[in-house]
Parts: C-alpha cells; structure tokens; sequence
C-alpha cells in the first residue's frame, strides 16, 4: 500500500527565501507526481505535475524534481512572498490499482513573513 | 482554463438525512472521482467512477454512499443518512485517461457539516 510523507509539517521563514519543501513514497511504481496548494478552507490548486520518467518540472518561482527510485520529490519555491502562505500537499497517483487513485501526504503548511 | 464545478460550496444537514453532492467534471473528461478531507486530516480517496460505474472505491466507501452519473454532465456522490464523522471537506476530480500519466483536475470541493 503506498503511503506518502511530507516533511516538515509546518515551515515558517522570512519574505524573500528559498525554501524546500520534502515528499517521500514507499511504491516508486508511480504514473506522476503532482504538488498542490490549498489555501485554509479551499480547494487544491494543482501546482506542478511531473510525470515518472522526468526528473524535474519548472513553473515560474516553483520547482519541482522528482527521484523514483529512491521515493522522493522536492519542491523548491525561489524568493517567497507572503501570498505563498498555504499548505502545500503532495501526492502520488499509482500504477498498482485500476482506477489509479491519488494517495495524498499530510501536507506542509508554509508561512512566509512580511 | 477548464475547471471542474462543485455545487454547493457549504452544504449543513442533520445527522440521519440524506445529501447529494454535485460535480460538473471537464467536459472531455472520462474518469471521475470523489476525495475527501476531514478537517486536519489527509486528503483520502473514495471512488472513482468510469463508464457509468465504479471502478475501485476505498474502505471508507461503505453501502452508505452512492454515486451517478445521472446525465451527461453531473456527476453525485449521495450519502445516504450522514453521521457526525462525515463532516468533511469533499472533492471532486477529473481526468482524461487513468493508466497514464495525466494529471487530475480538482473542483473547490463542498463543505459538509453534519450537525
């Protein structure tokens, strides 16, 4: 059964920082790995889909890599900016059931101080 | 860009009635699905649905839950008579192909307070 980590759980830094964001997987027979943003109460804003033969995607300040063989992916947000404050989830959609479900992490919830 | 539509955004019901909750996935889309969130839990999933019936559901799925695709737009997930711990945050999703590598589309979810 996969299960999938996100470290940490809560991250609070100062504007203008990097920051790396962490997700493990224990079943690397994966079709892609897609990072999501939910801000408190919302939905999930898909962020960046990166498929299981690419080792990274970009989307403006946000990059994401992804290493299947050793069941990780890292989401790197350039520069932060208060309005990146939310929670950050991470999820993996699987090859080992027919209908290919998502399996979700607990998320890191991400604070960026003016 | 295509979005999926979740009606009613905040749904409140007494323990032991019944609630229907409504998705318009993407338009071009054939594999659908419902996941939910508990509040400070993980996202889970329910069900995912194609060809007009389930093709896997979780643990959580129980005989109390439902879900159709009644026409050729919206899709349900219908609980039979809610209980207090299925007060939850519900999403749902789509996706052109499922064995594949597309990505999936979520709507803003609906909010269920079962009281």
């Amino acid at each position: 059964k996969q299960e999938v980590t996100q470290i940490p759980a809560a991250l609070s830094v100062p504007e203008g920082e990097n920051l790396v964001l962490n997700c493990s997987f224990t079943d690397s027979a994966i079709y892609n790995l897609q990072w999501f943003r939910q801000d408190p109460g919302k939905g999930l804003t898909s962020l960046l889909l990166i498929q299981s033969s690419q080792r990274e995607q970009t989307s403006g300040r946000l990059n994401a890599s992804l290493d299947k063989s050793s069941g990780r992916s890292t989401l790197y947000i350039a520069a932060s900016q208060p309005g990146d404050s939310a929670t950050y989830l991470c999820a993996v959609k699987g090859r080992e059931t027919s209908g290919s479900r998502l399996t979700f992490g607990e998320g890191t919830q991400l604070t960026v101080n003016p | 860009e295509p979005e999926v539509t979740q009606t009613p955004s905040h749904q409140v019901t007494q323990m032991g009635q019944e609630v229907i909750l409504r998705c318009v996935p993407i338009s071009n889309h054939l594999y659908f699905y419902w996941y939910r969130q508990i509040l400070g839990q993980k996202v889970e999933f329910l069900v995912s649905f194609y060809n007009n019936e389930i093709s896997e559901k979780s643990e959580i799925f129980d005989d109390q839950f439902s879900v159709e695709r009644p026409d050729g737009s919206n899709f349900t997930l219908k609980i039979r008579s809610t209980k207090l711990e299925d007060s939850a945050m519900y999403f749902c999703a789509s996706t052109l192909r499922t064995r594949s590598a597309d990505g999936y589309t979520f709507g803003s979810g609906t909010r269920l307070t079962v009281v």
